[in-house]
């Protein structure tokens, strides 16, 4: 079954220090893609990085980088100097071919991030 | 380029009443995705449309719940009649594909009192 867990409902960080959200995830297909969204308390799903299964690299946007180890099936999003902007919760997915054929995106429960002044 | 566009963005209605969402999505997008996100979870797809046509709504509560693409831009989703545990935020996301990244409007709170 396609699944991603996250296990920390929340999590609190000094300003400018780093932090790491974690993001486990489960399937059976070869090539899928991973993703991190913020949500602020406004709403919307804002993209801020994206994983191949194929990439052999880790993906790195700015501050923002993706601890992806395959063997272990764990995406973990790592932000860099945190800032009070920074404070929202995180979404972790994972892109997926279903039955039908088509690609559709699978969300974990999130994680709550606190930036402490 | 313009990203993709929900109204209203906050709506309060009581047990039992209709309620109706919008969305446009961003301007050459073939395939539009409703979500819904109950407090405290993740976003859960409710339907898929790939041009006018439904790709997958096998978690759309299909006794209450109805949307339409016409021609294959806008889409409506309707909720007729609300529960209580329809209280969410509906989001509407959009792609040029199924196999393209989605872009997320700002979504619409619903609360059913």
């Amino acid at each position: 079954a396609q699944k991603i867990t996250q296990t920390q409902p929340g999590m609190f960080v000094q300003e400018k220090e780093a932090v790491t959200l974690d993001c486990t995830y489960d399937t059976s297909d070869p090539s899928y893609g991973l993703f991190w969204y913020k949500q602020p308390s406004s709403g919307e799903m804002i993209f801020l990085i994206y994983q191949g299964s194929y990439d052999q690299q880790n993906a790195t946007e700015g501050r923002y980088s993706l601890n992806f180890q395959k063997a272990r099936k764990s995406a973990n999003l790592v932000i860099s100097a945190s800032q009070l902007g920074d404070s929202a919760m995180y979404f972790c997915a994972m892109r997926t071919m279903g039955r039908d054929s088509s690609y559709k995106l699978i969300f974990g429960s999130g994680t709550r991030l606190l930036v402490r002044p | 380029e313009a990203g993709v566009a929900q109204s209203p963005r906050y709506k309060i209605i009581e047990k039992r009443q209709s309620v109706a969402f919008w969305c446009n999505p961003i301007s050459g997008h073939a395939t539009l995705y409703w979500y819904q996100q109950i407090l405290g979870q993740g976003p859960k797809l409710l339907i898929q449309f790939q041009n006018n046509g439904v790709v997958d709504d096998s978690q759309l509560p299909k006794d209450r719940f109805s949307a339409e693409r016409l021609k294959g831009v806008d889409s409506t989703l309707k909720i007729q009649p609300a529960k209580l545990e329809d209280s969410a935020v509906y989001l509407c996301a959009s792609s040029l594909s199924d196999r393209s990244w989605e872009f997320f409007g700002p979504g619409t709170r619903l609360t059913v009192l």
